[in-house]
């Protein structure tokens, strides 16, 4: 069975600073891997995925992720966080049809 | 504007009583999801369809029915509610295939009292 899980259920940074979210998967087959941002009272919006190919994934608003095979990974990182970034992040695999499995989320929080 | 609508976006009610969350899409997908979200948990999925007349259960399909006699709609049933139903449901769809991302609803926050 898949799971994923986000290290940090809530993670603060100040405006400027690295953002780094992680993400660790356990699959029995090469997952498809997403990331899911959600604003407040908004659904979940694609960021980012890795398919198949390059392993360093760019995605929307600034964000990339690197797929890590060796390590199970798939942690998303931003250089520089803005405000607006401020939001809860959602990592998901998909490895049997169209079915995700979502990790906890992280609610990331950005000082001024 | 491509979107998946849902209604209603909040509501409360009692114990027992029959309720409908509806789920549209306007993107011709042929893949439609329900998932509920919990603290802590992330997103559970409840039912799926693969396309019409066909659904099947996702991981917390307990208390739940659904149907999909139409391609863009795909309505959540609960007919006898509970308060641990209490939760915010997310209607989802897309395209067939695994690496095809899922378009989500802006989310219906249900209370049971």
């Amino acid at each position: 069975a898949q799971s994923v899980t986000q290290l940090g259920s809530h993670v603060s940074v100040s405006e400027g600073a690295l953002v780094l979210l992680r993400c660790n998967y356990s699959s029995s087959v090469p997952p498809y891997l997403f990331w899911y941002v959600q604003y407040p009272n908004q659904g979940l919006q694609l960021l980012l995925k890795y398919t198949t190919g390059a392993t360093l994934v760019k995605g929307i608003n600034g964000f990339e992720a690197e797929f890590k095979k060796s390590e199970t990974s798939f942690h998303l990182t931003k250089p520089s966080a803005h405000m607006s970034d401020a939001a809860e992040y959602f990592c998901a695999l998909n490895n049997a049809g169209n079915m995700l499995t979502f990790g906890g989320g992280t609610r990331l929080m950005v000082k001024p | 504007e491509a979107q998946v609508t849902q209604n209603p976006r909040y509501l409360i009610t009692v114990t027992g009583k029959k309720l409908t969350v509806t789920c549209s899409q306007n993107m011709n997908h042929e893949y439609m999801s329900w998932y509920r979200q919990d603290p802590g948990l992330g997103l559970r999925q409840i039912y799926y369809s693969m396309n019409v007349e066909v659904t099947d259960k996702g991981d917390v399909p307990e208390g739940y029915k659904v149907s999909r006699k139409e391609k863009r709609n795909f309505p959540l049933i609960l007919e006898s509610p509970s308060p641990n139903q209490t939760s915010l449901y997310f209607c989802a769809s897309s395209f067939w295939g695994g690496n095809q991302p899922q378009h989500f609803g802006d989310g219906t926050r249900l209370s049971i009292l």
